[in-house]
């Protein structure tokens, strides 16, 4: 499959912005999602973007999209305590494939 | 309430025991899939189904089977499971339709011995 890349780690303090970044490789990709995974939890799909759009906000969460580049990052502002978790960046290419990243653990300290 | 069950959550089994998870979605999804969640390997496609009787391959089929029998159930079967199938599985399912995603199962964290 294709790689998508997210890095491994991320700290942040409360109330800070958080900015997990994501390159993708694959140029047909048509919508680029954010999901959450909370500790013992599966996927909550969080935000998305279609691939003809550079922003897309909703909130708290800001998703930019640099298709020349293949770069997709989420920031969320004001980050709090209850934003600890993974973040997985995934691309859809077709219908039925979504191919994830590995996923950035977001770590908030008060 | 729109969801994607799966069960158990929890198995522990011995090598060479088949089993198989269930997996059942009540939104009428045409498309079904099954990942697992390894540390630091992120999620891997095991198999997909694009409809009733139609399945594909994902990134990691080997030692894995699906049948898709029902539209709402698609489960993942192990013949013959070992030590390298302990691994945090998940069913997923999508419409396949305009933005949606996956919406994804609670998991089934499964021990193999």
């Amino acid at each position: 499959g294709e790689d998508v890349e997210q890095s491994l780690f991320l700290s942040v303090r409360e109330g800070d912005s958080s900015v997990i970044n994501c390159t993708y490789t694959d140029s047909s990709s048509t919508y680029l999602y954010w999901y959450k995974q909370e500790p013992g939890a599966g996927l909550q799909l969080l935000t998305y973007i279609f691939s003809n759009m550079d922003m897309k906000q909703d909130q708290r969460l800001t998703v930019l999209l640099n298709k020349k580049d293949k770069h997709l990052s989420l920031r969320i502002a004001d980050t709090q305590t209850g934003d600890s978790a993974i973040y997985f960046c995934a691309e859809r290419i077709g219908y039925s494939t979504l191919t994830f990243g590995k996923g950035t653990m977001l770590l908030v300290s008060p | 309430e729109a969801q994607v069950t799966q069960n158990p959550r929890y198995l522990i089994t011995v090598t060479g025991k088949k089993l198989t998870v269930t997996c059942s979605q009540n939104m009428n999804h045409e498309y079904m899939s099954w990942y697992r969640q390894d540390p630091g390997l992120g999620l891997r496609q095991i198999y997909y189904s694009m409809n009733v009787e139609v399945t594909d391959k994902g990134d990691v089929p080997e030692g894995y089977k699906v049948s898709r029998k029902e539209k709402r159930n698609f489960p993942l079967i192990l013949e013959s499971p070992s030590p390298n199938q302990t691994s945090l599985y998940f069913c997923a399912s999508s419409s396949g339709t305009g933005v949606s995603g996956y919406t994804f199962g609670s998991g089934t964290r499964l021990t193999v011995v």
